[in-house]
């Protein structure tokens, strides 16, 4: 397996822009998690899916930040509007089951100006 | 407080030295993940700890869940060892230490 894939790798966007981000995890991992890390505050979870279902989105910093994991294969993160302050390197892991030994993807550097 | 708490903070060792790394932690927990991000930015997955010890290859990892402690530690360190190594426990949600930079020295 390849691991798992994020896209893209590198992201610089105006602010108030729409940004997506994109996971793939995977195969055959049954929960999926995104994570922000930025100098100030290091590494937070955003949002987890166990199969396929958002389970705890209280990492969510606000209403501009949106999730969903259409299938067990893909998820999307997105910001709209987006704001420098979301600046950051956005990862995604995936897990067999929710307390098994995570996966990272290379993260996506995102930058707003 | 931080519920996660990583010491020290930086870490400078001589190549082959054994390297210990702390992690304490206040809330209760299922399971313990010691990550580990090179200064490229990618981040893997060390161990996921929920009781007692585990090895690989020269990296040892325990947990002490009456005293929520847990350690992580390199024997014979290496340059290629260099990096931020994060502890990270799951209680409710996933609540990560601060990390610790660790630069070993040919």
């Amino acid at each position: 397996d390849a691991g798992v894939i994020q896209s893209p790798r590198h992201e610089v966007t105006e602010m108030g822009q729409e940004v997506t981000l994109r996971c793939k995890p995977i195969s055959g991992h049954n929960s999926l998690f995104w994570y922000r890390q930025t100098m100030m505050r290091g590494l937070e979870l955003l949002i987890y899916f166990n199969n396929n279902v958002p389970i705890d989105d209280s990492g969510m910093p606000e209403d501009r930040f949106s999730a969903k994991m259409p299938n067990a294969s893909f998820s999307t993160l997105k910001i709209q509007p987006s704001e420098p302050r979301d600046s950051a390197v956005y990862f995604c892991a995936s897990t067999l089951w929710e307390n098994t030994e995570a996966f990272f993807g290379q993260g996506t550097r995102l930058t707003v100006v | 407080k931080n519920e996660v708490e990583q010491s020290p903070q930086n870490l400078t060792a001589q190549e082959g030295e054994f390297i210990t790394i702390n992690c304490s932690y206040s809330v209760g927990i299922s399971a313990l993940h010691w990550l580990q991000q090179h200064p490229g930015g990618g981040i893997v997955s060390l161990f996921m700890l929920s009781s007692g010890k585990k090895k690989h290859g020269r990296l040892i990892a325990t947990i002490n869940i009456q005293e929520k402690h847990s350690s992580l530690h390199i024997t014979a360190s290496h340059p290629r060892d260099s990096a931020v190594y994060i502890c990270a426990v799951r209680s409710d949600k996933l609540i990560f230490g601060t990390g610790t930079r660790l630069q070993v020295f040919p």
